[in-house]
């Protein structure tokens, strides 16, 4: 009965290279989400989307991120040209289909620009 | 989009005492949702509310659905040094959309 899993679990990248984090929902589960966390902060909601459709993407930032949730395997979540400021823990949540279903977490992938 | 206000942001208190915790936001939510996240984890639900009014409890910990549906409360009660942690409310929309406070760090000294 696997949660949500999310690899890898740490990334490093040198500034200017590109970063992919993915995200495997948990078995049935066809909503997903991503979250963006900064050390002693909060939870920013990035990102949701249903299997090839993104839903709702006003917490993206407009340039170098993007994310995709295709009918087939995980869901990416991609940083291009990384900056020193996109280092963050990037947490995904997935939900059943319908309303009124909490989310559940992956452990994250703490992403570190170098 | 919608604002949660989460307070306090952080507690320190002894062993056995009581907890209280709270959001507020300007939004009406269909859903309220406490999770509780540890250090190099991600955040884990601790109890969902679904209407107005509805209070829910898991072992220690009490949550209420406010009735105006524009806020909730976690309580704690008898504390002790495992429920050290950072809590977070969230609020989710009609279409699915959730939104979290910026959490509520707790400390527990033994």
């Amino acid at each position: 009965n696997a949660g949500v899993m999310q690899n890898p679990r740490h990334l490093v990248r040198r500034r200017g290279q590109e970063a992919r984090l993915r995200c495997s929902p948990m078995k049935g589960h066809s909503h997903v989400y991503w979250y963006r966390q900064l050390p002693e902060e909060g939870l920013k909601f990035m990102v949701y989307l249903q299997k090839e459709n993104i839903i709702d993407e006003s917490g993206m930032p407009k340039e170098r991120f993007s994310a995709e949730f295709p009918k087939e395997g995980p869901s990416i979540l991609r940083i291009q040209q990384v900056v020193r400021g996109d280092s963050a823990a990037y947490f995904c949540a997935s939900s059943p289909q319908g309303k009124d279903s909490p989310l559940h977490f992956g452990n994250g992938t703490r992403l570190t620009v170098t | 989009g919608q604002q949660l206000n989460q307070s306090p942001q952080s507690m320190f208190i002894q062993e056995g005492e009581d907890v209280s915790m709270n959001c507020t936001s300007s939004s009406i939510f269909n859903t309220w949702l406490w999770y509780k996240q540890e250090p190099g984890e991600g955040p884990v639900l601790l109890i969902a509310l679904y209407k107005a009014g509805e209070l829910t409890s898991n072992g220690r910990l009490t949550a209420q659905f406010g009735i105006t549906r524009k806020d909730s409360f976690l309580n704690i009660s008898a504390s002790i040094p495992s429920d050290v942690g950072i809590y977070f409310c969230a609020g989710q929309t009609n279409n699915n959309d959730m939104r979290f406070g910026a959490g509520t760090r707790l400390t527990v000294k033994p």
